[in-house]
């Protein structure tokens, strides 16, 4: 199984719709993250989480939310979606305390369109 | 602001040739960097992570060097093959949390 999952793998909704998307991991560790990806550009940090009760904005925090409901989930919140939130999202999770510089671990992604 | 750029966009060589993919990065004052290879319909997966204080790291056919100094990185993927076709992307951490990531370089391994 996969250390880092995400659900759902794909969606298609309308704009103004509410919507979350979820990330779970069984990495064990205290940091989790959420990216997005546009053609053509690098991901950027939407937001990230130390632990449960450490929640920081990212590069791109506006119109999104998130909730750190355990260790091992993530969920990121689209209020009102709109089309320039057409993306392709990641989660991705680190252990400050791993002897390989921090490295971040991904989830496969979730495609998300907002028609 | 960091800015990670990665020349060039898209890249075909034939196989057996080694690849040669760029990072520069405007900003020296770097924690780590990190390399990743991703492709379609699956998530981002970590090829090497150099630290600051390291000038490179090899892994099999896989070869990155970092010249914090000049901004610039280098991956090296020798005998390429087929199943090296995917896109590398760059990422660079000012600490130990934060990434600024290239658009990626798109490999292409013609057989």
């Amino acid at each position: 199984d996969a250390d880092v999952t995400q659900t759902p793998r794909n969606r298609i909704t309308k704009t103004g719709k509410r919507i979350m998307l979820e990330c779970s991991q069984t990495k064990g560790h205290d940091r989790m993250y959420w990216y997005r990806q546009d053609p053509g550009l690098g991901l950027r940090l939407i937001y990230y989480s130390f632990d449960v009760k450490d929640i920081n904005k990212g590069e791109i925090s506006d119109g999104y939310s998130v909730s750190r409901q355990a260790q091992a989930k993530f969920s990121l919140s689209l209020e009102s979606a709109i089309p320039n939130q057409t993306a392709l999202y990641f989660c991705a999770t680190s252990d400050p305390n791993s002897g390989l510089g921090y490295e971040q671990y991904f989830g496969p992604g979730t495609r998300l369109t907002v028609t | 602001k960091q800015e990670v750029t990665q020349i060039p966009a898209a890249l075909s060589v034939p196989e057996g040739e080694n690849l040669v993919l760029n990072c520069s990065f405007t900003d020296s004052a770097i924690y780590n960097l990190q390399w990743f290879r991703q492709d379609p319909g699956k998530g981002l997966t970590s090829l090497l992570l150099i630290q600051s204080s390291q000038r490179e790291q090899t892994s099999g056919r896989l070869n990155a060097s970092l010249d914090k100094s000049s901004g610039r990185s280098t991956l090296y993927i020798a005998a390429s093959q087929p199943g090296d076709s995917a896109t590398y992307l760059c990422a660079v951490g000012p600490n130990d949390y934060k990434l600024s990531f290239g658009a990626g370089t798109t490999v292409t391994v013609r057989a």
